[in-house]
Formats: structure tokens, sequence, C-alpha cells
């Protein structure tokens, strides 16, 4: 099946620093990529939704100057959160659609556990 | 308003012993695709099975089906012969549409915990 990786898969960073994850599909070419948060045993959360080359559209209640999303190719989505402080401490959870026609399955990252002191 | 219910913060089961796992949802599009994830405690998405609003057969993978009953709004997921390694937070989701085109919404999930 296709496959998406997020690096790094952790990361522990200082109040007030700025923080990049990476989300790649390894296999096929992602015209959509989006961005969910999840808490301790809660529900994903969806942060933006990227598409290659445009900006990303961010819903309601999330600040975009806070998450920066970049979707620069087709196989790379960036998230940056700025100005971290610890309430950002969160799971992150990227998902790559394909482009095949017709096709909305949407393929999961492994996550990354970001961790504000 | 919340468009994916999942009213079952938590379910025991037994080893080889089937379950059901609730999902309703709300929306007014005649198109739109349900979904079940599985999340182990490693926090990856285990795809496990897809039901769209026109197929008339209720889905079915391995272990996995769907109970879809369109006019109820729900699309349950049976887990039949339950094993320990079922063992994980179970999310329904809905495909969306939204300003940049289609989204999943995902459910609060169901923590599902099978017992030798």
């Amino acid at each position: 099946g296709a496959v998406v990786s997020q690096h790094p898969s952790r990361v522990i960073c200082k109040s007030g620093t700025s923080v990049k994850i990476e989300c790649r599909s390894l296999d096929f070419q992602a015209t959509t990529m989006f961005w969910y948060r999840q808490f301790p045993k809660k529900s994903l959360m969806l942060m933006a939704t990227s598409n290659e080359g445009s900006k990303a559209t961010y819903e309601q209640g999330v600040e975009k100057d806070k998450f920066l999303i970049n979707h620069a190719s087709l196989t790379l989505s960036t998230l940056t959160v700025t100005s971290a402080h610890p309430e950002d401490s969160s799971f992150y959870i990227c998902s790559a659609r394909s482009v095949v026609r017709g096709s909305y399955e949407q393929y999961f990252g492994p996550g990354t556990r970001l961790t504000v002191t | 308003a919340q468009k994916i219910t999942q009213t079952q913060p938590g379910m025991f089961v037994q080893e080889k012993e089937a379950v059901t796992l609730d999902c309703t949802y709300d929306t007014s599009d005649q198109s739109y695709g349900l979904f079940w994830y599985k999340q182990p405690s490693s926090g990856e998405m285990i795809f496990l099975i897809y039901q769209g609003s026109y197929d008339e057969q209720n889905a079915t993978e391995g272990r996995y089906s769907l109970n879809f009953q369109k006019a109820r709004k729900s699309a349950n997921l049976v887990i039949s012969a339950s094993q320990l390694g079922d063992s994980a937070m179970y999310f329904c989701a809905m495909r969306e549409v939204n300003q940049a085109g289609t989204a999943l919404i995902f459910g609060k999930g169901t923590t599902l915990s099978v017992s030798s």
C-alpha cells in the first residue's frame, strides 16, 4: 500500500522556538495533504488542507501564522510550529491523498509527537 | 454540530467474540464515504474499511465488516473473532467537502479492549 512518512517522529523543544515537521508521500504523488492534531486519547482534529502549489486552507480556530504549512511538491508538505508554547504539545499527524482519479483514500503518516518545555 | 458520533468511549470483549462499534453520521450530501481506522498505542492510523454511500452491499474486509444502514445514517463496524491485537482506539470518519476540497472528519473514537 501507499506509504507516508513523517519526520521527526518525536521532538522536544523549548518554549519560543520553532519546529518543522515534514510529511512525505514515498511511493505516490499527493495533490492534497492534510494536517491533523490529536490530544491524548482524543480524536483527530483537522487543522488544514494543503493543495500542492497553493496556500493551505485552515480550519476555523487554527492560527495561520502559528502553524505554517508549505506544500511545495507533490511528495512533500511541511508544518512549522512557530514560537512554540507548552499548549502546542500534541501529536501531529499528516495524511496524503493520491492523484489517482476517483481515489478518496487518505494515507496517514506515523505521526510526530511534539513536546514543548 | 457533530457530524460523526461514536457513543461508546470504551468497549470490552473477550477473545474470539464478535464486537460492534457504533457510528452515526450526519450529512446532507448524497455522495459521501465512510471510513473506519484503527489506532494502536503506537499512534499510527491504520485503514480498515470503506463504505461508499452508493454501495448497495455492506463492505467487508477479512474480520471487519461494516453494517451500513443508510436510512438510519449509521455505519457500525463489526469485528468478528476478536484477537488480543485488536485492542486499540477505533475511529469512524466521513469524507466531507470543505473549502479546499474534501477532508476526513473523525468521530471521538472508541477504545476497544480485548481480554483473554
